[in-house]
C-alpha cells in the first residue's frame, strides 16, 4: 500500500519566521502535488511537480521534489497568518492519487 | 478559477433518512470524485467516475452509491443513513489528459447523522 507520510503534523510559529514541511514515501509518484485547505473549504491546488529535482516558486512559497520522485518539500519564507490552513500533499501514480493526512499550520501575529 | 459546487454546505438529518448530496462542476471535466474526510484525518476517496455512466468504488468502503448520467452532475446518496456516516464529503473534478489528476474540489458538504 502506498503512503505518504507528512510531518510535522502540526506547526504553530511566529509571524514573520521561516518554516519547512515535509511529505515523504517509499514509492516513486509520477507527480506530487500541493493542496490549502481552510476550515469549512475544500482543498486549494497551489502546485504539480513532475520532474525529479524540480523546484518551483510561488511568491514566498518553495516547493521541491525529491530526486528520486518519492518525497517532495514546502518552504515558506516570512510566513504570514494568512498561510494558516492545512498543507496537504497528494502523490500521483499511473491511475491513482494518493494523499498525505496533511500538515496543519498556524501563524501567530 | 475553478467552477464546482456542492450543496447543502451543511446538513443534520435522523437516522434512517434517504439523503442526496449534490456536486456539479463548469469546466467540463470528465473526471469526477467523492472524498470523505474526517476532522483532522486525510482524505479517503470513497468513489470515481471517468465519464457519463461510468463509475468506480475508490479506496475507502462506502454504503453510498453515485450515478454519473451528466458529465457535469455527480450526484452521492446514502439510502439509509447512520451516525457513522457523520463526516465531511468533498467533492472534486479533473481534466482527463494533460495536468490530468490535479483536483478542483468544491466546499464540501459537512453531514451530521443523529
Amino acid at each position: 500500500t502506498q503512503l505518504l507520510e507528512q510531518s510535522p503534523q502540526f506547526l504553530s510559529i511566529q509571524e514573520g519566521e521561516n518554516l519547512t514541511v515535509y511529505c515523504n514515501s517509499s514509492s516513486v509518484f509520477s507527480s506530487l502535488q500541493w493542496y490549502r485547505q481552510e476550515p469549512g473549504e475544500g482543498p486549494v491546488l497551489l502546485v504539480t511537480v513532475v520532474t525529479g529535482g524540480e523546484v518551483k516558486k510561488l511568491k514566498r512559497l518553495t516547493f521541491q521534489f525529491g530526486d528520486a520522485r518519492k518525497d517532495s518539500s514546502l518552504h515558506i519564507t516570512a510566513a504570514q497568518p494568512g498561510d494558516t490552513g492545512l498543507y496537504l500533499c497528494a502523490g500521483v501514480d499511473n491511475d491513482k492519487i494518493i494523499f498525505g493526512k496533511g500538515t496543519r499550520l498556524h501563524i501567530l501575529p | 478559477e475553478a467552477d464546482i459546487y456542492q450543496t447543502p454546505r451543511y446538513l443534520v438529518i435522523g437516522t434512517g433518512k434517504k439523503i442526496t448530496l449534490e456536486c456539479s462542476q463548469t469546466m467540463g471535466h470528465d473526471k469526477m470524485y467523492w472524498y470523505q474526510q474526517d476532522p483532522g484525518m486525510e482524505l479517503h476517496l470513497i468513489h470515481y467516475s471517468y465519464g457519463v455512466n461510468s463509475t468506480e468504488k475508490g479506496d475507502l468502503s462506502s454504503e453510498s452509491t453515485v450515478s454519473r448520467i451528466r458529465t457535469e452532475h455527480f450526484p452521492l446518496t446514502l439510502e439509509s443513513a447512520r451516525p457513522s456516516h457523520t463526516s465531511q464529503y468533498l467533492c472534486a473534478s479533473s481534466e482527463a489528459g494533460g495536468r490530468a489528476y490535479e483536483q478542483y474540489f468544491g466546499p464540501g458538504t459537512r453531514l451530521t447523522v443523529t
